[in-house]
């Protein structure tokens, strides 16, 4: 069965300081896809990222980046030099096998960032 | 583009009556929307997937007499949660596919239901 596992319940750092988000998942599949999602305040999720299990390569957007370790089953990311603005809560998923397009989503971890 | 909005963004209703809680995309299509749900504090659980014409497929475990879901167009999707109790107090919040790009869902901003 698919699970996606946020460790980090909360976080809060200062202002300019780097923060990276753990995300740890479980498939038996080989195929599959992973997404990061932001949730302010407002509530309406943007979505960040999407990367194909066939697809290691790291990605860096600007001071967002992601480091995916099929290893140890991780998708982690990393704010640098973070921001107010950057404070939310921010969700990992995972796709179901048989449906791409189905989201099993981590418990998700609120990020503060004080000025 | 691709905005997908939802209605209305709260409301609260009495024991035992029924809300209906509208799921639009803006300026695409849809074939196909997701209905989750999401408690305080915690991860957004999938309830059910509407497909635009034809019946929706609920998620283990939720009642589809209770959350009855309709996808009448390719640009509306309507969840009912019928004899609302405390209970069903959450946030429901829609996502929609769109027609040219899987696997990216565009989420909508959430309704808060709360049932006194």
């Amino acid at each position: 069965a698919q699970k996606v596992t946020q460790a980090q319940t909360e976080i809060s750092v200062v202002e300019k300081e780097d923060v990276t988000l753990d995300c740890v998942y479980e498939t038996r599949d080989t195929t599959y896809y992973l997404f990061w999602y932001k949730q302010p305040p407002s509530g309406e999720l943007v979505f960040l990222i999407r990367r194909n299990s066939f697809d290691e390569q790291n990605e860096i957007s600007g001071r967002y980046s992601w480091n995916f370790q099929k290893s140890t089953s991780s998708f982690n990311f990393t704010i640098t030099a973070s921001q107010v603005v950057d404070s939310a809560v921010y969700f990992c998923a995972l796709s179901d096998p048989y449906n791409f397009n189905k989201f099993y989503f981590g418990s998700g971890t609120k990020l503060n960032v004080k000025p | 583009g691709a905005v997908v909005s939802q209605h209305p963004s709260w409301v609260i209703c009495k024991s035992g009556t029924s809300v209906k809680i509208e799921c639009r995309s803006l300026d695409f299509q849809a074939t196909t929307m997701f209905w989750y749900r999401q408690f305080p504090k915690q991860s957004l659980m999938l309830m059910a997937t509407s497909n635009e014409g034809s019946k929706a497929t609920y998620e283990q475990g939720v009642e589809k007499d209770k959350f009855l879901i309709n996808h009448a167009s390719l640009t509306l999707s309507t969840l009912t949660v019928t004899s609302a109790h405390p209970e069903d107090s959450s946030f429901y919040i829609c996502s929609a596919l769109g027609l040219a790009d899987t696997y990216e869902q565009y989420f909508g901003p959430g309704t808060r239901l709360t049932v006194t």
